[in-house]
């Protein structure tokens, strides 16, 4: 298994769709997991941090099952400015070490 | 707005010149980065630094060199540049330790986006 996987999409979703991106990883180990958005063309921002169960933040939510090892992003009421690539990114042994990014999943919310 | 920065943004320059990438940041991060990313492509750590004179090789290969003089300062140099090398060249840093939150939360510069004629 890859470190980290992701669907890379595209995603093709109406405004007001509610749309779910998984990612799985490998490092059994992994403490907390991140969500980052990238725009085209643009650098990585970060979305949202999850440490254990989930997380919510207005639409968006993350949820993680260690036994599975994987990570869900839940985007609710999709917005036009929704579009972007979500990057999954985990740790490299343990909460401390370097960042692994997904290849990312990209979403497109049309009118 | 900006807490890091990177300059140049753009860069087009002939095979065989010597470049280097600037990367400074103002919010007092120990940990500093440099990641390639080709369009469409994932992330790839090439250098990362712990702190003043700390320098480590990433998980992807690459011909650049890296210093770390000084805390907000993470040049990246290409001594050669060749057209393998065109690909864009993104700075990142964050905390070292402290909260959990803070330790590996990265904030990205805009990014050096390299053409090697």
């Amino acid at each position: 298994r890859k470190e980290v996987e992701q669907d890379p999409g595209p995603f093709n979703v109406p405004e007001g769709a509610t749309v779910a991106f998984n990612c799985t990883y490998s490092n059994s180990a992994s403490q907390s997991f991140f969500w980052y958005r990238q725009d085209c063309r643009k650098e990585p921002k970060l979305l949202m941090s999850v440490y254990s169960s989930g997380n919510e933040d207005g639409r968006f939510t993350a949820q993680l099952n260690r036994a599975s090892q994987y990570i869900s992003l839940l985007i609710r009421d999709s917005k036009l400015s929704d579009s972007a690539t979500y990057l999954c990114v985990v740790p490299l042994g343990g909460s401390q070490g370097n960042l692994i990014f997904g290849k990312g999943t990209k979403l497109s919310v049309k009118p | 707005e900006a807490d890091i920065y990177q300059t140049p943004r753009y860069l087009v320059i002939g095979t065989g010149k010597k470049i280097t990438l600037e990367c400074s940041q103002t919010m007092g991060h120990d940990k500093m980065y440099w990641y390639q990313q080709d369009p469409g492509m994932e992330l790839h750590l090439i250098h990362y630094s712990y702190g003043v004179n700390s320098t480590e090789k990433g998980d992807l290969s690459s011909e650049s060199t890296v210093s770390r003089i000084r805390t907000e300062h993470f040049p990246l140099t290409l001594e050669s540049a060749r057209p393998s090398h065109t690909s864009q060249y993104l700075c990142a840093s964050s905390a070292r330790t402290g909260s959990r939150s803070g330790a590996n939360v990265l904030t990205f510069g805009a990014g050096s986006r390299l053409t090697v004629l």
